[in-house]
């Protein structure tokens, strides 16, 4: 049963609007992350979070925005949407050891298309 | 340049059947390498954890192997279900800094046919 939850599952919108992806975690981790995965692809790191806060951008460059006020929640913004964002990006949360050693756990991600 | 390369990119098996998913990686210095399954419309979930020192490690029908001197990973399913219908991730690990950069292989597409 996942403990991390992504709405919504499923976004089709124009080019131009603003959205915001929901991330949230029941399990009390400080380190979040959101990935992009394109089919056939690598997952993409985008943003992170190491807690409250903290927002560092990942590897991918990305026009979108997070942020961090809450320990349980990670949204991402978009705030001008265009056909090239249209991509699946998945949440993920961990627990605090350092190198990898803790599984990331991952939401079930948001499908979004832009039209 | 740190790479993970997995093969064969997809895969067809009869279930009953037994495969074998590979990864070779080049990542360094190396810390540990995950296996996760990702099934259709779902997040990746981890299978299992290789560090350094171990060779092999079972978890149910899923065993995976690592050689560490030739950088490359192995996971073996055994009599395989429908259910293992999946994308097997292999993510490695390195000690370059406090957090540990991950690096995302491009997956094997297994697809179990009746």
């Amino acid at each position: 049963e996942a403990d991390i939850y992504q709405t919504p599952r499923y976004l089709v919108i124009g080019t131009g609007k603003k959205i915001t992806l929901e991330c949230s975690q029941t399990m009390g981790h400080d380190k979040m992350y959101w990935y992009q995965q394109d089919p056939g692809m690598e997952l993409h790191l985008i943003h992170y979070s190491y807690g409250v806060n903290s927002t560092e951008k990942g590897d991918l460059s990305s026009e979108s925005t997070v942020s961090r006020i809450r320990t349980e929640h990670f949204p991402l913004t978009l705030e001008s949407a265009r056909p090239s964002h249209t991509s699946q990006y998945l949440c993920a949360s961990s627990e605090p050891q350092g190198a990898g050693n803790s599984p990331l756990h991952f939401g079930n991600g948001t499908r979004l298309t832009v039209t | 340049k740190n790479q993970v390369e997995q093969s064969p990119q997809s895969l067809i098996i009869l279930e009953g059947k037994n495969c074998t998913l590979q990864c070779n990686y080049t990542v360094s210095p190396f810390s540990n390498l995950r296996w996760y399954k990702q099934d259709t419309g779902r997040g990746p979930v981890s299978l299992t954890i290789m560090t350094f020192s171990e060779n092999t490690k079972s978890n149910g029908r899923y065993t995976a192997t690592l050689d560490a001197d030739t950088k490359q990973s192995s996971l073996h399913i055994t009599a395989s279900q429908l259910s293992d219908s999946a994308s097997y991730i292999c993510v490695v690990s390195d000690r370059g800094s406090t957090l540990g950069r991950l690096y995302f292989g491009r997956g094997t597409q297994l697809t179990v046919w009746p």
